[in-house]
């Protein structure tokens, strides 16, 4: 049973407009959440995450919405460039020191 | 800063033989984790070890794998005796606190994972 899932194995993408990435989760104790990326033959690296206090968290070109209600969360990237091509994974976690769950990742491709 | 290094980065094998996938973390680093990466499941927790103690174990798939850090620089995955359904991308990855990842102030850092293919 996953308990984070990102529904869209892949996005395409024009270059400077926005990506929306989602990811789904089932256990309501989840209290923070992450973001990913990664590119070919490299391991993913941390790209932004989010508190369940908050619903939104910005960094520069990326924001991460949470959506308690809905068990739903989304990260944005505008606008959108060909280097942002990459694997991007949603993870989770139940309170601070416990072990992250992932989803499967979405596949993103900006193209130019 | 090396980063976390693992080795080797390719591994080809034949079903029945023993694998074992080596892994170098951040120097300070207290924390090193043992992750799968499959098409079907993405990112899968299989250990992790603080201060070099084994945490939990609860996605190790079967008996038949088996993690060690014997001091804080080195850790080891090995799997005996090795299955085709055991092909995947192996992660290790490690972070400054017990967290793991689940703050922004100390995120996991990753290898870039060995891909192992069992025949």
């Amino acid at each position: 049973d996953q308990q984070v899932k990102q529904n869209s194995p892949s996005l395409s993408v024009q270059e400077g407009r926005i990506s929306i990435l989602n990811c789904d989760y089932t256990n309501s104790m989840f209290d923070y959440f992450l973001w990913y990326k990664k590119y070919p033959a490299e391991g993913p690296t941390f790209l932004i995450s989010i508190s369940s206090i908050k619903d939104k968290n910005e960094d520069g070109r990326f924001t991460v919405f949470l959506n308690k209600s809905a068990k739903h969360l989304s990260l944005h990237i505008v606008p959108s460039q060909p280097g942002d091509s990459a694997v991007y994974f949603c993870a989770a976690s139940v309170g601070y020191g416990n072990k992250l769950v992932f989803g499967a990742g979405t596949i993103l491709r900006v193209k130019s | 800063d090396a980063g976390v290094i693992q080795s080797p980065r390719h591994e080809v094998t034949e079903m029945g033989q023993e694998v074992t996938l080596r892994c170098k973390p951040i120097s300070g680093h207290n924390s090193l984790f043992w992750y799968r990466q499959t098409m079907m499941r993405g990112l899968e927790l299989l250990i992790y070890f603080n201060n070099n103690v084994p945490i939990d174990d609860s996605g190790m798939p079967e008996d038949r794998f088996s993690a060690k850090m014997p001091n804080a620089s080195f850790s080891t995955l090995k799997i005996q005796p090795s299955e085709p359904r055991d092909s995947a991308v192996y992660f290790c990855a490690s972070s400054l606190f017990s967290a793991g990842g689940t703050s922004s102030n100390s995120p996991l850092h990753f290898g870039n994972g060995t891909r192992l293919t069992v025949t």
